[in-house]
């Protein structure tokens, strides 16, 4: 069966500082990968997406950014984090075509 | 820009009553059609899909589904508090790359 693993869970950070979200795929090949962001009380908002090893595609102009170095691994970094990105962060995939999601458990982040 | 929208609630209904969800999309050329359930600080999971014009029922979920008005419902039978939750609707774009999701409405079940 297909199991999506992301860490950290929670993560405080100072502004300014960098920042790296790793997520992992197990048990499929070649899925398409998501990263969204979820402010407190809002809806899920897409930052990027993949369909394959290093094709990354930015829905959001910003001080993030995204890799794809392998397969069934999606990294979402920053080299200087800003208060506004705190928030509630998720990776997603899918299989090729229009199926839906399936989540990681998130990482909740915190910008002071 | 492809909008996904929904009654932020919150809705509230007895246990054992019918809760009905809807949600509204922009995109005509939209093919899938989503319903995911987001528990308090956890992350959403997908409950519904539907594709076609018409009713997909599992188990206590109806999704109803009409492309002409560019609705999507989500009904819930026999409401339980283990329900209580925040409902997504999420459209997937014509491209069917990106999927669009709305606010979200938060339910209750009162016990």
């Amino acid at each position: 069966s297909q199991t999506i693993h992301q860490w950290p869970a929670t993560l405080v950070q100072p502004v300014g500082s960098p920042l790296s979200l790793e997520c992992t795929v197990e048990g499929t090949s070649n899925p398409n990968l998501y990263w969204y962001r979820q402010a407190a009380g809002r809806g899920l908002q897409l930052l990027f997406y993949s369909v394959g090893i290093g094709q990354i595609s930015s829905e959001v102009p910003q001080n993030l950014s995204a890799s794809r170095p392998q397969d069934r691994q999606f990294i979402l970094s920053s080299k200087k984090l800003l208060l506004s990105d705190s928030g509630f962060y998720l990776c997603a995939w899918t299989e090729q075509g229009l199926s839906g999601y399936t989540f990681g458990s998130g990482t909740r982040l915190t910008v002071v | 820009q492809k909008e996904v929208e929904q009654n932020s609630g919150p809705l509230s209904v007895p246990e054992g009553a019918i809760a009905s969800l809807n949600c509204t999309y922009s995109d005509r050329g939209s093919q899938s059609f989503f319903w995911y359930r987001q528990y308090s600080g956890k992350s959403p999971e997908l409950i519904m899909s539907i594709y076609s014009n018409g009713d997909k029922e599992d188990g206590r979920f109806t999704a109803q589904l009409n492309k002409a008005s560019q609705y999507v419902s989500l009904l819930i039978r026999d409401s339980q508090p283990s329900d209580s939750a925040t409902y997504l609707c999420a459209v997937t774009d014509t491209g069917g790359f990106k999927t669009i999701f709305g606010a979200g409405t938060r339910l209750f079940v009162k016990a």
